[in-house]
């Protein structure tokens, strides 16, 4: 089946701009997470929803991001007043559930986001 | 918090050589550790993950890792590595109960003809 996608993959934007980022997770996954990934880092969580709510937002750095799930499959990460240390790419993964911790997360390519 | 440390961040090795990739984590309450692998130009893949039971496990290309609670350590090995095995490698942790996951630096393994 298909997996996890994300649009665009690839974004330049100029520093101040609005931007929104979307994931498609897996059909019947319920959980889905947004990390980001700086240059030579590993991952880093931002936010986790369990159907349409935000269950961890602890990893958004900043009131500039925020993410939604309205229908409880399709997300969008939205960054208001982008600055030039957003950019990084941006990954996505669903897995089946997330309250146990122990179902494979399924990433996709992810959106290499560029502030100019 | 919990944290994770990769020791190297490059590992260069011949082929057909062993390999250990290293892995630390920091935790004050139980964990699942994972490894995941990025091939060039692909997504993240899970390799192999530690939930309970036996602390050795193994992945379907000959990867295997070792959960070892004393040490904190949840290495990766591989006793001959091929050309295809080029990729980089990440650790992971997730606390039991919880969802995110926590990932280390990340260490790139080349493999030299």
């Amino acid at each position: 089946g298909a997996g996890v996608s994300q649009t665009p993959s690839n974004k330049v934007t100029e520093k101040g701009k609005y931007v929104e980022l979307r994931c498609d997770p897996i059909s019947g996954h319920t959980a889905l997470y947004w990390y980001r990934q700086s240059l030579g880092q590993g991952p880093e969580f931002l936010i986790y929803f369990q159907g349409t709510g935000a269950a961890d937002d602890s990893g958004l750095p900043n009131d500039r991001f925020f993410a939604v799930r309205p229908e409880g499959s399709v997300s969008t990460l939205k960054i208001q007043r982008t600055e030039r240390g957003d950019s990084a790419v941006y990954l996505c993964a669903s897995s089946l559930e997330g309250t146990s911790g122990s179902y494979e997360q399924y990433f996709g390519p992810g959106t290499r986001l560029t502030v100019t | 918090a919990q944290s994770v440390t990769q020791l190297d961040s490059q590992v260069p090795v011949f082929e057909e050589a062993p390999v250990e990739l290293r892995c630390n984590y920091s935790s004050s309450v139980s964990v699942y550790l994972f490894w995941y692998v990025q091939y060039p130009n692909q997504g993240l893949q899970l390799l192999l993950k530690y939930l309970s039971g036996s602390t050795l496990v193994e992945s379907i290309n000959g990867f295997e890792a070792e959960f070892n609670k004393s040490q904190t350590s949840f290495h990766l090995r591989k006793p001959s590595v091929h050309i295809s095995d080029t990729a980089e490698y990440f650790c992971a942790v997730s606390l039991k109960g919880a969802q995110k996951l926590v990932f280390g630096q990340g260490t790139r393994l080349t493999i030299n003809p």
